[in-house]
């Protein structure tokens, strides 16, 4: 299995665009997480899924964020309007009863 | 006061050492992650657990829920060892809480 799929691995905008994140879970995992990792804030849960539903999205910072999981091999992750201080790196992580399996992460950059 | 409290924040050891990282929390927690974040930004799922002790190669995690506190230990430490260690738990309320981490460097 080639592990948890993210793309883009880079992305740089400016502020006010939409951009969307997408991650590709591995298969036969039922619960997939959107982490941001921030220097000031370190590691932060946005949402999480299982079996495609949103069981929580108290970390989505504002309305702005929005996830999808359409099926239980696709996720996005979608923030529009973007701002500066979104710049993060954005992990995806899926799982399967015990332990995480992250991806490699997108670095996003909003000007 | 967070939530979760690693220590040290930072370590530098000498290979073969003998290294404990330190997790305490102040939440009632179904369930304790131990992360690896590599250099190069990577992050791997060390352990999850929720109770007792966990082995696996080198690298040993125990928990005690009642003290409400985990280490995670790495004998005989290699270079390849640094990297920066975050402890995670699950609060009763479905929260995922991160500690800090703490950045380990190991030098030969």
């Amino acid at each position: 299995d080639a592990g948890v799929i993210q793309s883009p691995r880079h992305e740089v905008t400016e502020m006010g665009q939409e951009v969307t994140l997408r991650c590709k879970p591995i298969s036969g995992h039922n619960s997939l997480f959107w982490y941001r990792q921030t220097m000031m804030r370190g590691l932060e849960l946005l949402i999480y899924f299982n079996n495609n539903v949103p069981i929580d999205d108290s970390g989505m910072p504002e309305d702005r964020f929005s996830a999808k999981m359409p099926n239980a091999s696709f996720s996005t992750l979608k923030i529009q309007p973007s701002e500066p201080r979104d710049s993060a790196v954005y992990f995806c992580a899926s799982s399967f009863r015990l332990g995480q399996f992250f991806g490699p992460g997108t670095r996003l950059t909003v000007l | 006061k967070n939530e979760v409290e690693q220590s040290p924040q930072n370590l530098t050891a000498q290979e073969g050492e003998f290294i404990t990282i330190n997790c305490s929390y102040s939440v009632g927690i179904s369930a304790l992650h131990w992360l690896q974040q590599h250099p190069g930004g990577g992050i791997v799922s060390l352990f999850m657990l929720s109770s007792g002790k966990k082995k696996h190669g080198r690298l040993i995690a125990t928990i005690n829920i009642q003290e409400k506190h985990s280490s995670l230990h790495i004998t005989a430490s290699h270079p390849r060892d640094s990297a920066v260690y975050i402890c995670a738990v699950w609060s009763y309320g479905n929260k995922l809480v991160f500690g800090a981490g703490t950045i380990l460097r190991v030098k030969s």
